[in-house]
């Protein structure tokens, strides 16, 4: 069974970087396929898509945070990263990774529980 | 964008929910999900590739597809259907959502 963990600080400064790692267990994300993703809410609002990485080394992303986003694999722990330059008070939310499969049309089919990042 | 109507549902156990979700352009069904999230938790994958159940999910809730127009529906709703649902295309962009209650 696939499991996500996300892990990070919960309070982040204005103009600092959000860094986030998420710890997948049950699957190998180095091999290959899988969408590898983050997505986040912000209290008491709707999903929003960040971006995923697939195929190892191959990366989409909102169009909205392009700029900001960067996300990146490390095979050897088994583990996914986002990390989110510039931030500010709208970007206070919780952010979820999410294994999106590639047999299921890309739908995301296992999810951490989620971790609430403050800037502030 | 997607587009979810309604905003919300207001139904009693036992009734039928009929949830739409509209795209502007044609969307491969073979990318097309609905989630539920229910308040504190994540969300939870239903239906995938328009009409396949996730593993676990009742066969009460089933999913259909017309070119641009995305339907969920769930038969008999169960005092726990009660949440907010979501659907996404391409494994990315999500749906406003629709809040389901009683």
């Amino acid at each position: 069974q696939v499991q996500l963990q996300e892990s990070g600080p919960g309070l982040v400064k204005p103009s600092e970087t959000l860094s986030l790692t998420c710890n997948v267990s049950g699957v190998s994300i180095g091999d290959g396929g899988d969408y590898w993703t983050w997505i986040r809410q912000p209290p008491g609002k709707g999903l929003e898509w960040i971006g995923y990485i697939y195929y190892i080394r191959h990366t989409d992303y909102n169009p909205s945070l392009e700029s900001r986003v960067s996300l990146s694999l490390d095979t050897s722990k088994n583990q996914f990263s986002l990390k989110m330059t510039s931030v500010t008070a709208s970007d206070t939310a919780v952010y979820y990774c999410a294994r999106g499969l590639v047999g299921g049309g890309a739908a995301d089919d296992a999810w951490g529980q989620g971790i609430l990042v403050t800037v502030s | 964008v997607l587009m979810q109507s309604p905003v919300t549902l207001a139904l009693s156990p036992g009734e039928t929910a009929v949830l739409s979700c509209k795209t502007r352009q044609y969307v491969n069904s073979n990318y097309f999900a609905w989630y539920q999230q229910k308040p504190g938790q994540a969300p939870r994958l239903l239906i995938f590739r328009s009409s396949m159940r996730a593993t676990g999910v009742p066969d009460r809730f089933s999913g259909s597809a017309s070119v641009t127009d995305f339907t969920l529906t769930i038969n008999r709703v169960e005092p726990e259907d009660f949440a907010v649902y979501y659907c996404q295309q391409f494994g990315r962009d999500f749906g406003p959502g629709t809040k389901v209650e009683i």
